[in-house]
Formats: structure tokens, sequence, C-alpha cells
């Protein structure tokens, strides 16, 4: 059964700083990945999406890595604002299924 | 172009009850999805439709159930309402999910939040 996991849960950084938020999933048989944001009470935004074929995309400020053989993907963040205050999530995509299994997320604060 | 939509934003039930909750999908879009973000569990894999069809559905009891419409548009019912059915329900909608499953992108709707009292 595939698992997600967003470490850390929480972070609060002062604007400008790079920073990176931790996805890791336990079975590399996954189509894609993608990164979310999602405000509060809100529906989800979709970030970036990596094939399992791909090392990373980016988009702007942001950079998401794929390692399937680690088991891992991380969301880079630069330069931060006070703008990208959100809850940042990360879903493994089972393929066949078609189903998104989520992390938990990454409830990030970005202090002007 | 416009985005996946939900409709009600808000809706509540009482313990017992019958939910329905609608989608539409991205123009173009024939696959569409639910999922329940419920409060301390995150985001749970509800339902896939594709060309009118259940295609798969998550850990859920039969009490949950959907359809989908010939213009690809969706309906997530819920009977016999219990209290824990309380949560934000997200639907999304993709490209042809059922022919190529990792190509294309899910994208969601806002939600509707659903009280149970």
């Amino acid at each position: 059964k595939q698992e997600v996991t967003q470490i850390p849960a929480a972070l609060s950084v002062p604007e400008g700083e790079n920073l990176v938020l931790n996805c890791s999933f336990t079975d590399s048989a996954i189509y894609n990945l993608q990164w979310f944001r999602q405000d509060p009470g809100k529906g989800l935004t979709s970030l970036l999406l990596i094939q399992s074929s791909q090392r990373e995309q980016t988009s702007g400020r942001l950079n998401a890595s794929l390692d399937k053989s680690s088991g891992r993907s991380t969301l880079y963040i630069a330069a931060s604002q006070p703008g990208d205050s959100a809850t940042y999530l990360c879903a493994a995509l089972i393929g066949g299924a078609q189903k998104l299994v989520f992390g938990q997320g990454t409830r990030l604060t970005i202090n002007p | 172009e416009a985005g996946v939509t939900q409709s009600p934003t808000h809706l509540i039930k009482t313990r017992g009850q019958q939910a329905t909750l609608r989608c539409s999908p991205i123009s173009g879009h024939t696959s569409v999805y639910w999922y329940q973000q419920a409060l301390g569990l995150g985001l749970q894999f509800l339902l896939w439709y594709d060309e009118g069809e259940e295609r798969n559905r998550g850990n859920f009891p039969p009490r949950f159930s959907g359809r989908q419409f010939p213009n690809y548009s969706s309906e997530l019912n819920v009977n016999a309402l219990e209290l824990e059915d309380s949560a934000l329900y997200l639907c999304a909608s993709s490209e042809a999910g059922a022919i190529l499953p990792s190509v294309y992108e899910q994208y969601f709707g806002p939600g509707t939040r659903l009280t149970v009292t």
C-alpha cells in the first residue's frame, strides 16, 4: 500500500528565504507526482507535475525534483514571499487505479 | 478556460439524510475524480469516473455512490449521512484518464463543504 509522508508538518520562515519541502513515498511504482497548494478552506491548485521518467520540473520560483529510487521528491521555493503562505501537498499517482495518494501536507508561513 | 466547478459551496444536512454534490469538469476532460478531505484524515480518494463508467473506488462504504452523465459532469451521493461524513469534498478532472493514466494532471475544483449535524 502506497504511503506518502511530508516533512515538516509546519514551517515558518522570514520573507526572502529559499526553502525546501520534502515528500517521501513507500512504493516507487508511481506514474507521476504532483505538488499542490491549498489555501485555507479552498480547493487545490496544481503547481507542478513530474512524470515518472522525469527528474525535475520548474515553474517560476518553484522547482520540484523526483528520485524514484529513493522514494523522494522535494519542492524548492526561491525567494519566498508572504503570498506563498499556504499548505503544500504532494501526491503520488497510482497507475491503473488512477488515484492520487496524498501526503498530510506542510503548512508554510512566510513572515514579512 | 473555465475550471472545474462544484455546487453547492456549502451543504448542511442532518444525520440520516442524503446529500447530493455536483461537479462540472473542464471542457474536454472525460475523467472525473472525487476526494474527501476530513479534518485530521487528509485527502482520501473516493471515486473515479471515465466515459460514464465507474473505474475505481476508494475504501469507502457503499453509502457513497455517484454517476457520470453524458456531458461528463458528475454527481456524488452520500446516503444515510453520519457525523463523520462532515468534510470538504473535492472534485477533479483530467483528460482521458483511462487511456493514458500517467500523462494528464488532475485539476481540482473549489470543493463542497458538507456539514452533518
